[in-house]
């Protein structure tokens, strides 16, 4: 089967740094996505890792280990609207599950003055 | 400008009644998606299609159904079957293959009484 688990909801203070955890458990492991979703609104693509490491973007990095199944996205520098959710999604090799994203439940970051 | 649509933004239906929920891109993109999201939870998927005429069950395909006959369109029915329809509902679309970031559209509202 597949899980992917992320804290439901996190708080940090403007300017400061925030670590957001995600933990997955899928065979076929093809890459792992990060994007952020204001409330109500689409969400919008952060990064993709595929191999493990840090990948840097600006104020937001992402790391992945594909050994113990974690990625975690960084966020520097926080501004107020960086306040959003933030959803992990795993990507599976081709297959029966193959071609689709499965998402986790999403953190909720609120970024208070 | 290139993107993705769905229309209308919010949608309210009675009891009883089948939906139709509009996506439409414009990327030049193979693959398609539809997601359901509900409060507090991450995106599931209802259906997805990789080409023309062609689609597959998501996790939670039962009460909806889709139709892929153009490259740019990719509509969902939610019908009189799905138990809970009420819920946000997201279009995605992509180059295809599992490594590419997938495009959401603004979402629908979709509220059943």
């Amino acid at each position: 089967g597949q899980n992917i688990d992320q804290p439901t909801e996190m708080t940090a203070t403007e300017g400061a740094i925030v670590q957001i955890n995600c933990t997955y458990q899928t065979s076929g492991f093809n890459g792992l996505f990060w994007y952020q979703q204001h409330a109500g609104e689409a969400p919008t693509f952060l990064s993709y890792n595929v191999l493990d490491g840090l990948e840097e973007k600006g104020r937001f990095s992402s790391f992945l280990s594909r050994s113990k199944g974690y990625s975690y996205l960084l966020l520097k520098e926080l501004q107020m609207k960086d306040s959003a959710s933030y959803l992990c999604a795993v990507s599976r090799l081709r297959g029966p599950q193959g071609g689709k994203l499965i998402f986790g439940q999403g953190t909720e970051l609120s970024v208070k003055p | 400008d290139g993107g993705i649509t769905q229309s209308p933004k919010y949608l309210f239906r009675k009891e009883g009644q089948n939906v139709t929920l509009s996506c439409e891109q414009n990327l030049n993109h193979d693959a398609m998606y539809w997601y359901r999201q509900d409060p507090g939870q991450g995106l599931r998927l209802i259906y997805y299609s990789q080409i023309v005429n062609d689609f597959q069950k998501g996790d939670i395909a039962e009460g909806y159904s889709v139709s892929r006959e153009k490259k740019e369109s990719f509509p969902l029915t939610v019908t009189s079957a799905q138990k809970n329809p009420t819920a946000f509902y997201l279009c995605a679309s992509s180059m295809g293959g599992n490594s590419y970031e997938q495009y959401f559209g603004p979402g629908t509202r979709l509220t059943v009484t």
